[in-house]
């Protein structure tokens, strides 16, 4: 089956740059994804990587996948304190019930 | 705006109780799904439902039932056979694809 695992912390100081790292188990065709958790609300997709795909840049956003070691990274540039949230990982098979399986979460602390 | 409503926000449930938490979308999604996170956990599926009038249970069902009577409507009910039912529930819709969830901004039940 399907496992996701990510740290559970980074602190950064205001302006640097984030990364946040992500391995997962499976070998298929799969989506992986990224979603943002601020505090008591839901999570935000933030964006999504197909296993074809080596890299995906939105923004500050930069969604690295290197397939050969089943390792996906979030790199937020110029990070910000809005940007202190719980970030998590998710994987779904495609073709599948496409229900995703989620890491833990990467508590982002930015210091200003 | 199209998006998923969730409420209560908060819910207080009385020992022995059954409680229902409502979620609501209008993005015309066919899937939905219900979470559970506990403090530095990640998230637990409990029930999903990919049509209307069908759901399976997820990794957690036992305690809790749905019902999926309508595409826009697919509400928990944790019942008092659920021995610990503390946590913050989300509620997760998507299209018939692998783009990833929206999801409502969660109902935090407390036992009292």
């Amino acid at each position: 089956g399907e496992d996701v695992e990510q740290s559970l912390f980074l602190s950064v100081r205001e302006g640097d740059s984030s990364v946040i790292n992500c391995t997962y188990t499976d070998s298929s065709s799969t989506y992986l994804y990224w979603y943002k958790q601020e505090p008591g609300a839901g999570l935000q997709l933030l964006t999504y990587i197909f296993s074809n795909m080596d890299m995906k840049q939105d923004q500050r956003l930069t969604v690295l996948l290197n397939k050969k070691d089943k390792h996906l990274s979030l790199r937020i540039a110029d990070t910000q304190t809005g940007d202190s949230a719980i970030y998590f990982c998710a994987e779904a098979l495609s073709g599948g019930s496409y229900i995703p399986t989620f890491g833990r979460g990467t508590s982002l602390i930015v210091h200003p | 705006d199209g998006g998923i409503t969730q409420s209560p926000k908060y819910l207080f449930r009385k020992e022995g109780q059954n409680v229902t938490l409502s979620c609501e979308q209008n993005l015309n999604h066919d899937a939905m799904y219900w979470y559970r996170q506990d403090p530095g956990q990640g998230l637990r599926l409990i029930y999903y439902s990919q049509i209307v009038n069908d759901f399976q249970k997820g990794d957690i069902a036992e305690g809790y039932s749905v019902s999926r009577e309508k595409k826009e409507s697919f509400p928990l009910t944790v019942t008092s056979a659920q021995k610990n039912p503390t946590a913050f529930y989300l509620c997760a819709s998507q299209t018939d694809s692998n783009y990833g969830y929206t999801f409502g901004s969660g109902t935090r039940l407390t036992v009292v």
